[in-house]
């Protein structure tokens, strides 16, 4: 059971918008710590997708965007392309035990 | 180019012991902190362990607490993660991730590790 709660999987034809959601609570998202999103294309590590809410890395294509309000946060993505299709973490930190980095369980985005 | 190159990983028993590496290269090692997070197949990414840049401070997940030793070598731009009592349920890729500059997430990642703990 991950800290943070993603649905297990999401799916848009190409070109269309989907949404992935990502829900915490008070000692997390809510708390006021920043919500980071990742991408896992398939047989490959973890790629820094958005950081601090809805900031891109350089080099991160604008159809992706971030937004967080309240214990929860959303990463949008538009035009969505074939290679678009892996699977998305949201990531936090949560101050209710020791230090620790938080993950949700995943979303898997398949492109119709 | 940041690099992150992880080595070490491989077949052990329950209850033996393996030790990780990471080799850093293109940025200031000694300026980041640095992380451990694992994925067991088929399954989400887990934090394990972080150190700062220092390597003074460390902290770890409560499932690996008492088991698993955070370490750095900053002369040698090198992270290692020492794991004891290995159980099954520690079979997973670890990767070894730099922390963010003022963010608390991980801007770049290794390849991975695999780690498989059977008998």
């Amino acid at each position: 059971q991950s800290v943070l709660t993603q649905p297990p999987s999401v799916s848009g034809a190409p070109g269309q918008r989907v949404t992935i959601s990502c829900t915490g609570s008070s000692s997390n998202i809510g708390a006021g710590y920043d919500v980071h999103w990742y991408q896992q294309l398939p047989g490959t590590a973890p790629k820094l997708l958005i950081y601090g809410n809805s900031n891109r890395p350089s080099g991160v294509p604008d159809r992706f965007s971030g937004s967080k309000s309240g214990t929860s946060a959303s990463l949008a993505i538009t035009g969505l392309q074939a290679e678009d299709e892996a699977d998305y973490y949201c990531q936090s930190y949560d101050s209710s035990l020791s230090a620790s980095w938080v993950f949700g369980g995943g979303t898997k985005l398949t492109v119709l | 180019e940041v690099q992150l190159v992880e080595s070490g990983g491989g077949l052990v028993q329950p209850g033996g012991s393996l030790r990780l590496s990471c080799a850093a290269s293109g940025f200031t090692f000694s300026s980041y902190e640095m992380n451990w997070v694992r994925q067991a197949p088929g399954k989400g990414l887990e934090w394990v362990s972080y150190t700062s840049g220092s390597g003074n401070v460390k902290y770890y997940a409560d499932s690996v607490k008492g088991r698993f030793t955070i370490s750095r070598d900053n002369a040698k731009n090198s992270l290692y993660l020492q794991m004891n009592s290995l159980r099954a349920e520690d079979t997973a890729v670890y990767y070894c991730a730099r922390t963010g500059s003022g963010w608390q997430n991980f801007d770049y990642w290794g390849q991975g590790t695999l780690v498989t703990v059977s008998s």
